[in-house]
């Protein structure tokens, strides 16, 4: 495609509900990355594969925190029991190379999260 | 604690005025420094990065940034500013052969008076 996209891009969900936040990275690229930014703060580094293989998860804040990408295209970022301190901004990026660094990732528009 | 500094959360000036953002970082070792820019109702988007070379970086839309090892520094600069300009600056930094995480700042609101 174009450029990452991500869905949906807004949810509001009540206190303990299950949600999933999709990402359709740039064709081709092989790492993903999810970030959370919180309100007024920057994007923090939630998780990363490289291809299928999720290379570090050391982001995520707790065991509700649960990231895939089973084909190593589309990844689903699941939040489970959501609760109000889960309101963010999810970002996905990608980039192309396996190196992470090295080569630009480009960001999607974000799933603005609400939970009440 | 290791972190990324933005020095200011909010800059109003004036178009053509010139802009320093500042950046300070705590993390030892080689590092790859970045800026990325968010534009209203825009993505997040890479304006320049350093990885290593020549510590003056170009970026697009006449913005540079200059890497200062000694003072762990990679302010942003612009000397005359557009309307357009006006956006969230983030100044990033990832710690070479340590992991591929990218640490951001917290962000700086920049709003131009036209």
């Amino acid at each position: 495609g174009a450029g990452v996209s991500q869905s949906p891009r807004y949810k509001v969900a009540k206190r303990g509900q299950d949600v999933a936040l999709r990402c359709d990275p740039i064709s081709g690229h092989v790492s993903l990355f999810w970030y959370q930014q919180a309100l007024g703060q920057g994007p923090e580094f939630l998780t990363y594969f490289q291809n299928e293989a999720q290379l570090d998860k050391s982001g995520l804040p707790s065991d509700r925190f649960f990231a895939e990408r089973p084909e190593g295209s589309v990844s689903t970022l699941k939040i489970q029991r959501t609760q109000q301190e889960d309101s963010a901004v999810y970002l996905c990026a990608s980039s192309f190379a396996s190196g992470p660094i090295q080569e630009t990732q480009y960001f999607g528009p974000g799933t603005r999260l609400l939970v009440l | 604690a290791q972190s990324v500094s933005q020095h200011n959360h909010h800059v109003i000036l004036s178009e053509a005025a010139s802009l320093e953002l500042g950046c300070n970082y705590s993390y030892g070792g080689t590092v790859n420094l970045f800026w990325y820019v968010q534009y209203p109702g825009q993505h997040l988007q890479l304006l320049l990065k350093y990885f290593s070379g020549d510590p003056l970086v170009k970026g697009i839309k006449g913005f540079e940034a200059e890497f200062i090892k000694s003072k762990f520094s990679f302010n942003l600069r612009k000397p005359s500013v557009q309307w357009s300009d006006t956006a969230e600056y983030f100044c990033a930094v990832n710690v070479m052969n340590r992991d591929d995480k990218i640490i951001f700042g917290k962000g700086t609101r920049l709003h131009i008076l036209p």
